[in-house]
């Protein structure tokens, strides 16, 4: 079974541009959670969702916004770009964020560097 | 708030010795705790677990114990082997299933 997709594997953007990154959850697997990880850091969380429903935001500002679609599939979006949005953003799947206890499955991420 | 602290930032062991991971956690309500292995270039791989109602897993070489009282969790690698050279995290997760990540661990395992 496929794991945790998340595409494009790399990105160059310059600042103050717009960008859009995609994740599939494993198969099943209805939530979806986004981290951002700095390099020499742990994963930061940013958005979690469930049933196309935003359950729970981290620390980050209005810049950034996510959706997940009916096929349970998300996007995280990110305007304004600056330097320090430079990172690793992660994709994880749970079947179900209500039950805490839930594992989540982590993708390869998706590079992102702001020039 | 929440958060999670995690030592050592670096750990060197020989081939064969033991390698052990702390981690505190500080939300009392967090009930999960999953351990994490990150290799270069790819994203967090979830290597074990454990839950609050238990106070040690074991997985073949890996084992995680959990002190609920004083909000501390280990892990422990025995018979380290140089392909478990990687970065380990470990987390907490809130009853909102948040994950709280420690800073990471970076375990070198020397032939």
């Amino acid at each position: 079974d496929a794991g945790v997709t998340q595409s494009p594997t790399h990105l160059i953007k310059t600042r103050g541009q717009q960008v859009t990154l995609r994740c599939s959850p494993i198969s099943g697997h209805k939530s979806v959670s986004w981290y951002q990880q700095v390099l020499g850091q742990g994963p930061q969380f940013i958005f979690q969702y469930y049933e196309k429903e935003e359950r729970g935001r981290g620390n980050f500002p209005d810049r950034f916004s996510a959706r997940q679609f009916p096929n349970y599939s998300s996007e995280l979006n990110v305007n304004a770009l600056l330097l320090g949005d430079s990172a690793l953003y992660l994709c994880a799947s749970s079947l179900n964020p209500g039950d805490s206890n839930q594992p989540q499955h982590f993708g390869d991420g998706t590079r992102l560097s702001i020039l | 708030g929440e958060n999670v602290e995690q030592h050592p930032s670096t750990l060197s062991v020989q081939e064969g010795d033991s390698a052990v991971i702390k981690c505190t956690y500080s939300d009392s309500a967090s009930n999960y705790f999953p351990w994490y292995k990150q290799e270069l270039g790819k994203g967090p791989q979830l290597i074990i677990d454990i839950r609050s109602n238990v106070g040690e897993k074991k997985d073949q070489r890996i084992a995680v114990t959990l002190n609920k009282t004083a909000k501390h969790f280990s892990l422990h690698i025995t018979e380290t082997q140089p392909e478990d050279s990687a970065v380990y995290f470990c987390a907490a997760v809130s009853n909102t299933g948040k994950l709280i990540f420690g800073q990471g661990t970076t375990l070198q395992v020397k032939p």
